[in-house]
């Protein structure tokens, strides 16, 4: 198993600039989720997913975030208009449903480290 | 939501067990003890969960208390690739059918060659 895999590793770009963060979650997953992690805030949840049908989005920080799901396979987290506040790792991680998603373990990809200047 | 309390740092010595405690005071009946590391540069990794009882694996074993407000990683032999923050959350209930993952500030672990 390949495990969760975003794209890119490094992203870099302007202030105003549209950025989009990609994710493959690990295959047979029903949930998946995005965090971002700064120094000053540690790892915070964005946004989960299950099926494919947003279930929470109220750690999503403003109007510029967006993230979708067209498919069990792919996800996508945009930002638009990206600001140098946005800069930060932004992790996907996905998980199985055990019993119950208490009970599930996440599993997390290697992050995308933006950096908006 | 409820909440943990780590500490902040720790050091351990190559090869000795390592105890990492957690405080979680306000944990509730239906509330999973998890725990996950991060190595430098990486995601966070899965380590272990639980419930109630005590819980082993080939990574680390958990230590749940009675009462359910306070748990313990112990890693039985500590190496220098063991060397992280460690996390300890609750996953937690938050309505609707939804589980939130809150994590913490973590315990950084320095092993010692």
């Amino acid at each position: 198993d390949a495990g969760v895999i975003q794209s890119p590793r490094h992203e870099v770009t302007e202030m105003g600039q549209e950025v989009t963060l990609r994710c493959k979650p690990i295959s047979g997953h029903d949930y998946l989720f995005w965090y971002r992690q700064t120094m000053m805030r540690g790892l915070e949840l964005l946004i989960y997913f299950n099926n494919n049908v947003p279930i929470d989005d109220s750690g999503m920080p403003e109007d510029r975030f967006s993230a979708k799901m067209p498919n069990a396979s792919f996800s996508t987290l945009k930002i638009q208009p990206s600001e140098p506040r946005d800069s930060a790792v932004y992790f996907c991680a996905s998980s199985p449903y055990w019993t119950g998603l208490g009970n599930s373990p996440l599993h997390f990809g290697n992050g995308t480290r933006l950096t908006v200047t | 939501d409820a909440k943990t309390t780590q500490p902040n740092s720790m050091e351990s010595n190559e090869e000795e067990p390592v105890h990492l405690p957690c405080n979680h005071s306000t944990i509730s009946g239906t509330d999973y003890i998890h725990w996950y590391r991060q190595l430098p540069s990486q995601g966070p990794e899965y380590v272990i969960h639980g419930l109630t009882s005590n819980v082993n694996n080939r990574m680390a074993s958990l230590a749940i208390a009675e009462d359910r407000k306070s748990s313990t990683l112990i890693l039985h032999r500590a190496t220098l690739r063991d060397a992280a923050v460690y996390y300890c959350i609750l996953r937690a209930y938050s309505g609707a059918g939804s589980y939130q993952l809150t994590f913490g500030k973590g315990t950084k672990l320095s092993v010692i060659p």
